[in-house]
């Protein structure tokens, strides 16, 4: 069984300041990372993803996430946030084996100020 | 990137009658699709997986009969919803994996039943 835990739920921050949202996940297998992003009444965007390699992953957008293995950590990080940077957003996890069943977290509203 | 279509993006229906929603991968032969549901303010939640030629394996809680999903082909997969009820209403999107990478999602389908 494979979980994801986004310890925010809403993240105010003013624009151009820099945000990071938070994910752990817990795994018994090797795993497989994900940010996406929903902005209202759409389906998901994939912003970056974590399949192996380079712990230090960049995505679209400007935002980039570190995989921590010890942490079980994928954070999600951009150094300055726009206004259109306002959306859910939704780490997730799979296995990176047979038919990768992909679990969410319950989503961080990034809510950018003005 | 691989495109995963999903239509219609809006319906809304009567109590009782039923309801299609397709989701097709437009450049890539998909194995595999993942159907999920997302309420206001939640995140998404998988309903069931679909391998092509074969039955769909719900998740728990997930009433078969009620959401019936079809894969026919590696391009199409469908979700009815039978004598949809107003507590149907939702956000229903579908992924496509394409082998040995991660899933790629449809644009969803806002589902209203009146």
């Amino acid at each position: 069984a494979q979980s994801v835990t986004q310890l925010d739920s809403q993240v105010p921050v003013f624009e151009e300041a820099p945000v990071e949202l938070r994910c752990n996940y817990s795994s018994s297998v090797s795993v497989y990372l994900f940010w996406y992003v929903q902005y209202p009444n759409q389906g998901l965007q994939l912003l970056l993803k974590y399949l192996s390699g380079s712990t230090l992953v960049k995505g679209i957008n400007g935002f980039e996430a570190e995989f921590n293995k010890s942490q079980t950590s994928f954070h999600l990080r951009k150094p300055s946030v726009h206004i259109s940077d306002t959306a859910e957003y939704f780490c997730a996890v799979s296995s990176s084996g047979g038919y990768q069943k992909v679990t969410f977290g319950i989503g961080t509203k990034l809510q950018v100020i003005p | 990137g691989a495109v995963v279509s999903q239509h219609p993006s809006r319906v809304i229906c009567k109590s009782g009658t039923s309801v299609k929603i397709e989701c097709r991968s437009l450049d890539f032969q998909a194995t595999t699709m993942f159907w999920y549901r997302q309420f206001p303010k939640q995140s998404l939640m998988l309903m069931a997986t679909s391998n092509e030629g074969s039955k769909a394996t719900y998740e728990q809680g997930v009433e078969k009969d009620k959401f019936l999903i079809n894969h026919a082909s590696l391009t199409l997969s469908t979700l009815t919803v039978t004598s949809a009820h107003p507590e149907d209403s939702s956000f229903y999107i579908c992924s496509a994996r394409l082998t040995g990478t991660e899933a790629f999602f449809g644009q969803g389908t806002r589902l209203t039943v009146v």
